[in-house]
């Protein structure tokens, strides 16, 4: 069964840093792609961040974050993160780890994580 | 960049009625990467439909995707109190339209 926990959510101050965690279990983690994706409270779910599985791994940003957020993961230990820089009051959201069906994170997610929120603030 | 906008913002409807949902594509998109989320209040939002029209795991059968090029329909046949929540379309595994609240 795929299970994704994601953590490492908080109060963070304008300008601060916070580096978020999604810990993977129940499928060959390395093979797919994964994104992070974010819900403003009240609002819609926004695409943030997505990493592609394989050998070769490449990054896709949202113009929102690009620059400021970096996605990764260890495949040794089977989790992905999402290291958040010089973050905004429009940051605060709940944020969402979610697995793709395949290696191109252009696929459909078929699996998604609880959420962790993020509140920026001072 | 694909801009996918959805119809209605809310949909207040009595249970056993018919609930159909809209996403149109601001251009055509692939069907393969279409794809249809739940989400109920407090929960991480779950797959339900992908490829436009295959029901993931799990998904009851009365609820059905059909469409193609820029216009998807989501269509639950007959609410259920647990089919309350909000239901987003999702296209190329990024972009999500702004979603439609289904009120039993």
């Amino acid at each position: 069964e795929v299970q994704l926990l994601a953590s490492g959510g908080g109060l963070v101050q304008p300008g601060g840093s916070l580096r978020l965690s999604c810990a993977a279990s129940g499928f060959a983690f390395s093979s797919y792609a994964m994104s992070w994706v974010r819900q403003a409270p009240g609002k819609g779910l926004e695409w943030v961040s997505a990493i592609r599985g394989g050998a070769r791994t490449t990054f896709y940003y949202a113009d929102s974050v690009k620059g400021r957020f970096t996605v990764s993961r260890d495949t040794s230990k089977n989790i992905l993160y999402l290291q958040m820089t010089t973050v905004r009051a429009e940051d605060t959201a709940e944020y969402y780890c979610a697995k793709s069906v395949s290696w191109n994170d252009e696929d459909y997610l078929d699996s998604w994580g609880q959420g962790t929120l993020v509140t920026v603030s001072s | 960049e694909i801009v996918l906008t959805q119809s209605p913002d809310t949909l207040s409807l009595s249970p056993g009625a018919r609930a159909t949902l809209s996403c149109r594509a601001s251009q055509s998109v692939n069907s393969n990467y279409l794809a249809w989320h739940q989400q109920k209040p407090g929960q991480a939002p779950r797959l339900l439909i992908h490829g436009a029209s295959s029901r993931a795991t799990g998904t009851p059968d009365r609820f059905s995707g059909s469409g193609s090029g820029t216009d998807f329909t989501l269509t639950i046949s007959r609410l259920e109190p647990e089919d309350f929540g909000v239901y987003y379309c999702q296209e190329n595994g990024r972009t999500f339209g702004q979603g439609t609240k289904v009120e039993i």
